[in-house]
């Protein structure tokens, strides 16, 4: 079974320029997570996705942020326009709710830099 | 709010030799989930341990076991007979029960380096 697949693996782009991340998550996985993850940081998560209903998107900077996963299956992570601070990685994880440990099945993620 | 504290930034261990990573989490949920992560260079996070918080019995897989102290808030993982290739970032997370609201977010810590030495 194919794991969670993320594009592209590095980015590199001069600030105030767009950039979008790519997440095909696991089939049949109905959540899905986009993380970001700083350097020597643990995850944190920006947002998440029931389907393709965006439940949980607190931790998003709205002024340049946006995602969507129009179908419930595959999601894109935009920002517009890149930071500085935006240098960083960005995680996708999927999981499919079950009872026990539901644990998150995370993509290689996205290296971005921001020169 | 939640919050994990991993105080350890690195390790180094003998190849063969057991390791603790220590986790403590802070929570006012009674029902919640604490996970063990690897991430490796390669950058993919690795799921390798679950402990409920109902759990009476310490979680275990393989080479890797769970110390959970509850009255403590502690989270402390286990590895037995250290491997070359243990050698990775490792991260506590924990993630609040919610059965009736589906899957929620991981609150992770910051990570230890483990370094595992020939």
């Amino acid at each position: 079974e194919a794991g969670v697949v993320q594009s592209p693996r590095y980015k590199i782009i001069e600030k105030k320029q767009p950039v979008a991340f790519w997440c095909n998550p696991i089939s049949g996985h109905n959540t899905l997570y986009w993380y970001l993850q700083n350097l020597g940081q643990g995850p944190e998560l920006l947002i998440r996705y029931e389907n393709e209903e965006a439940v949980d998107d607190s931790q998003l900077p709205k002024d340049r942020f946006s995602a969507e996963r129009l179908k419930g299956v595959d999601s894109t992570l935009k920002i517009q326009p890149a930071e500085l601070g935006d240098s960083a990685v960005y995680l996708c994880a999927s999981s499919l709710f079950l009872a026990g440990p539901n644990e998150q099945f995370f993509g290689p993620g996205t290296r971005l830099t921001v020169l | 709010a939640q919050k994990i504290t991993q105080t350890q930034p690195g390790m180094f261990v003998q190849e063969k030799e057991a390791v603790t990573l220590d986790c403590t989490y802070d929570t006012s949920d009674q029902s919640y989930g604490l996970f063990w992560y690897k991430q490796p260079s390669s950058g993919e996070m690795i799921f390798l341990i679950y402990q409920g918080s109902y759990d009476e019995q310490n979680a275990t897989e393989g080479r890797y076991s769970l110390n959970f102290q509850k009255a403590r808030k502690s989270a402390n993982l286990v590895i037995s007979a250290s491997q070359l290739g243990d050698s990775a970032m490792y991260f506590c997370a924990m993630r609040e029960t919610l059965p009736l609201q589906g899957a929620q977010k991981l609150v992770f810590g910051q990570g230890t380096r483990l370094t595992i030495n020939p």
